[in-house]
């Protein structure tokens, strides 16, 4: 069964960059797509962007959610099995549980989340 | 980008009664690829039904979903006291993939 875990800070200074990882175990990067999703406290679900190994090494195609999309960058690293996500620009606002889930339109599977605080 | 509105926001029954909670679309769900997911406070959504109607794996069969368009419907035929959490409908049939805001299903 496939599990996956985020890591990265959970604070991060207004104007800097979020820098996340999920780390994925029971399968392989390049079998799915691979997605982070966010929530607000308090709030609903938003869906930031999927992306997926091509089959071409050192491609990989990516889709952002339009609303995000100038500030987010997702990478896949298949010798650690693990995907990325960074977003810049960061304002109160971007304050959120970040899920990683298996999936690029429905989410069988997700990490349990990490709680990304923006304050300085 | 299609915007979903889910009712109510906050549904009050009692155990074993029958739940309806209610998922309309700004505009047509391409393929009536619908999902909808519970989530317990504290952890991450479950997947409990995709493609408007499909169970996902493990979901006990008193979870069924219908509709197509623009109107789905999840239906709980008796819930039980672990299902009183929170519910959300997501369309992935263009993207941006969407959700819904939540329905919370209340014990009264």
């Amino acid at each position: 069964q496939v599990q996956l875990q985020e890591s990265g800070p959970g604070l991060v200074k207004p104007s800097e960059t979020l820098s996340l990882t999920c780390t994925v175990s029971g399968d392989s990067v390049k079998s799915s797509r691979w997605s982070w999703i966010r929530q607000p406290p308090g709030k609903g679900l938003e869906f930031i962007g999927y992306i997926y190994y091509s089959g071409r090494p050192g491609y990989y195609p990516v889709d952002y959610n339009p609303s995000l999309k100038s500030r987010v960058t997702m990478s896949l690293d298949t010798s650690k099995n693990q995907f990325s996500l960074n977003l810049n620009s960061v304002t109160a606002a971007d304050t959120a549980v970040f899920y990683c889930a298996r999936g690029s339109y429905f989410y069988p599977d997700w990490g349990q989340g990490i709680l990304v605080t923006v304050s300085s | 980008e299609v915007l979903l509105t889910q009712s109510p926001g906050t549904l009050s029954l009692s155990p074993g009664d029958r739940a309806t909670l209610s998922c309309r679309a700004s505009q047509h769900v391409n393929n009536n690829y619908l999902a909808w997911y519970q989530q317990k406070l504290g952890q991450a959504p479950r997947l409990l039904i995709y493609e408007a109607s499909s169970r996902a794996t493990g979901i006990p069969d008193r979870f069924g979903g219908s509709g197509s368009g623009t109107d789905f419907t999840l239906t709980i035929s008796r819930v039980e006291p672990e299902d009183f959490v929170v519910y959300y409908c997501q369309q992935y049939g263009g993207s941006p993939y969407t959700f819904g805001q939540g329905t919370k299903l209340e014990i009264k």
